[in-house]
């Protein structure tokens, strides 16, 4: 595609269920990020996938999260049992290769838990 | 680890005045310098990349330095407009290590250009 593509572009949950959102990268691109944005908040690095390496999990805030990218393309985000305060705006980006081009974003995931 | 600063957080300044945003990182071995502009409730616009082997990037009104040796960029913006009010982030991605190529943003400054 032209473009990073997110689905869905807003999501409301209820409290305790699970959630999945979805990330397009750029066709081609190596590296894909996740990042959490809460209201008013700068952006919180979530996961980060580049190439055939093994994940950097280190932003996950807890083990309700997790995220897969299969066959180095689409990534999904997990969101187990989910609480009020995962409310926050999901962002993807891809880039290239990993390091030295250009990231490029797509418009988020804006998830309300109720 | 590297850690990204943004200042100042907020400015607010009349139409058609320059500007300066500050960037400073603290691993300075970074391959490239990326500054961003989000608008309310929208995803991040790539503005300018600058490579390490460059010492500034050009796009219309927006010029962007960096300084390796001294961690800073400054990203530049000339006769500013109200269209420009938005949060602006800078993004370094790390250099080694085994999170090679992680992005760390700054926390951003909000630029309001009232007319």
């Amino acid at each position: 595609g032209a473009g990073v593509s997110q689905s869905p572009s807003n999501k409301v949950t209820e409290k305790g269920k699970d959630v999945e959102l979805r990330c397009d990268p750029i066709s081609g691109h190596t590296a894909l990020y996740w990042y959490r944005q809460s209201l008013g908040q700068g952006l919180e690095f979530l996961i980060y996938f580049q190439g055939n390496s093994a994940p950097d999990k280190s932003g996950l805030p807890s083990d309700r999260f997790s995220a897969e990218r299969t066959g180095g393309s689409v990534s999904t985000l997990t969101i187990q049992r989910t609480q009020q305060e995962d409310s926050a705006v999901y962002l993807c980006a891809s880039s290239l290769k990993y390091g030295n081009t250009e990231a490029f974003f797509g418009q988020g995931t804006r998830l309300t838990v109720v | 680890k590297q850690e990204v600063t943004q200042i100042p957080a907020a400015l607010s300044v009349p139409e058609g005045e320059n500007l300066v945003l500050n960037c400073s990182f603290t691993d300075s071995a970074i391959y490239n310098l990326q500054w961003f502009r989000q608008d309310p409730g929208k995803g991040l616009t790539s503005l300018l990349l600058i490579q390490s082997s460059q010492r500034e990037q050009t796009s219309g009104r927006l010029n962007a330095s960096l300084d390796k040796s001294s961690g800073r960029s400054t990203l530049y913006i000339a006769a500013s407009q109200p269209g420009d009010s938005a949060t602006y982030l800078c993004a370094a991605p790390n250099a080694g290590g085994t999170s090679y190529g992680k992005l760390t943003f700054g926390q951003g400054t909000i630029l309001t250009v009232h007319p």
